[in-house]
């Protein structure tokens, strides 16, 4: 079956803008979550959506929001990028039924913020 | 809050040897524990899992991983490298009540010499 898609593959931003990144999840999975991927930080999780509402959100600012439709795909939007929030987007799809399912991670989105 | 390290940044072995990956994690109860790799310009693969039951834990791509409670340790073999194997290597842990929501180590480059 097909992996967990993301689009856009790759982004150009400049600092104040917004940018809004697309996840379509595996067929069937109602989770999905979004961690950030930089070279000092690591992976981050930015936070959890299931059944279209919001399960779990980390340690991020306001300007990092989300949602989830009823299909189960899922946007991240960021506002007022910074140059700190050049990083790889990834997102992760699962059953979302238990802590131990499986999850299965996209290719990501690689923003790049000037 | 759960927390994961994985003490080796980098790590170097010939071609047909052993390995063996270090992550120590920290949390109060019975920890969901997951190893995933990361090639190059691409997302996440899961090599393996934990959440309970035998704690040698099988995998793809012949890795395994034993948890040991008393040592807070979930460490990665591979009896025989192969070159193929170079990537980056992250140890993550998962919790009670915490949905998918996984803490990340800091990864660890494998490079592999003919």
């Amino acid at each position: 079956k097909a992996g967990v898609t993301q689009t856009p593959r790759y982004l150009i931003k400049t600092r104040g803008q917004q940018v809004t990144l697309s996840c379509s999840p595996i067929s069937g999975h109602r989770s999905v979550s979004w961690y950030q991927q930089t070279p000092g930080q690591g992976l981050q999780f930015l936070f959890e959506y299931f059944s279209e509402t919001q399960r779990n959100k980390g340690n991020f600012p306001g300007r990092f929001s989300g949602r989830q439709f009823s299909n189960s795909r899922s946007e991240m939007n960021v506002s007022t990028l910074e140059l700190g929030d050049s990083a790889l987007y990834l997102c992760a799809s699962s059953k979302g039924t238990s802590e131990a399912d499986t999850q299965y991670f996209g290719p990501g989105t690689r923003l790049t913020v000037l | 809050a759960q927390s994961v390290t994985q003490p080796d940044i980098h790590i170097t072995v010939s071609e047909g040897a052993s390995l063996e990956l270090r992550c120590n994690y920290s949390y109060g109860a019975t920890p969901y524990l997951f190893w995933y790799v990361q090639s190059p310009g691409q997302g996440l693969q899961l090599l393996l899992k934990y959440f309970s039951g035998d704690t040698l834990v099988q995998g793809i791509k012949g890795f395994e991983a034993e948890f040991k409670r008393s040592q807070s340790s979930f460490n990665l073999r591979k009896p025989s490298v192969h070159w193929s194997d170079a990537a980056e290597y992250f140890c993550a842990v998962g919790a009670n009540n915490a949905g998918n929501m996984l803490t990340f180590g800091g990864g660890t480059r494998l490079m592999v010499k003919p």
